[in-house]
């Protein structure tokens, strides 16, 4: 079964170093989604790009974010200067038709992101 | 602004039992609803989908409803297993909107 890849699986940063979140999101979906869990509370939604654009963002999603889909098969997350609250696992999405109508979302397995 | 609640918060039972986890959405406008199965900090496996058009879907031992107009979903689990433990997310998709809106989740624990 079709899987989305996420790497690394944890990763441990300084405060106001940049970090790259990596993910391989399934080969024939067309809509990519960030989304992220800080421990005990609720997923949230970070931002969905399509047709190498971002379609949708939360308020969360600020001018320290970016996502970038450098080749045809990877997506990234870029958080330029980390701070502690940023700390969080990090799930990468993707699905096919961005209504997730015959496949729904599939989920990576999540990069967990600590920032000390 | 949706708002997804899910209650029970946790729920432990012993194995065999049937249960139901409800989940209540504040707009009705939803285009899907999603139920999720998280297991300790690992990722999220999509259970089941349903369009707002539908009123069920079931696979295996889980079925789960929809009631648009009352804002509810419920999921139902047939004769638990101790695998069945893990917590259980709904999230809704509005129309309009891309990104699914999560509920806090029920925590499941189903002893042998």
């Amino acid at each position: 079964e079709p899987e989305v890849t996420q790497t690394p699986s944890h990763q441990v940063t300084q405060m106001g170093q940049e970090v790259i979140l990596r993910c391989v999101p399934i080969s024939n979906h067309l809509y990519f989604y960030w989304y992220r869990q800080i421990l005990g509370q609720k997923v949230e939604f970070l931002v969905s790009f399509y047709n190498n654009e971002i379609s949708e963002k939360s308020e969360i999603f600020d001018d320290q974010f970016s996502v970038e889909r450098p080749d045809g098969s990877n997506f990234t997350l870029k958080i330029r200067s980390t701070k502690l609250e940023d700390s969080a696992m990090y799930f990468c999405a993707s699905s096919g038709t961005g209504r997730g109508s015959n496949y729904g979302y599939t989920f990576g397995s999540g990069t967990r992101l600590t920032v000390v | 602004k949706q708002e997804v609640t899910q209650i029970p918060a946790a729920l432990s039972v012993p194995e065999g039992e049937n249960l139901v986890l409800n989940c209540s959405f504040t707009d009705s406008a939803i285009y899907n609803l999603q139920w999720f199965r998280q297991d300790p900090g690992k990722g999220l496996t999509s259970l089941l989908l349903i369009q707002s058009s539908q009123r069920e879907q079931t696979s295996g031992r889980l079925n789960a409803s929809l009631d648009k107009s009352s804002g509810r979903s419920t999921l139902y689990i047939a004769a638990s297993q101790p695998g069945d433990s893990a917590t259980y997310l709904c999230a809704v998709m509005n129309t309009g909107f891309q990104k699914l809106v999560f509920g806090t989740g029920t925590r499941l624990l189903v002893s042998p």
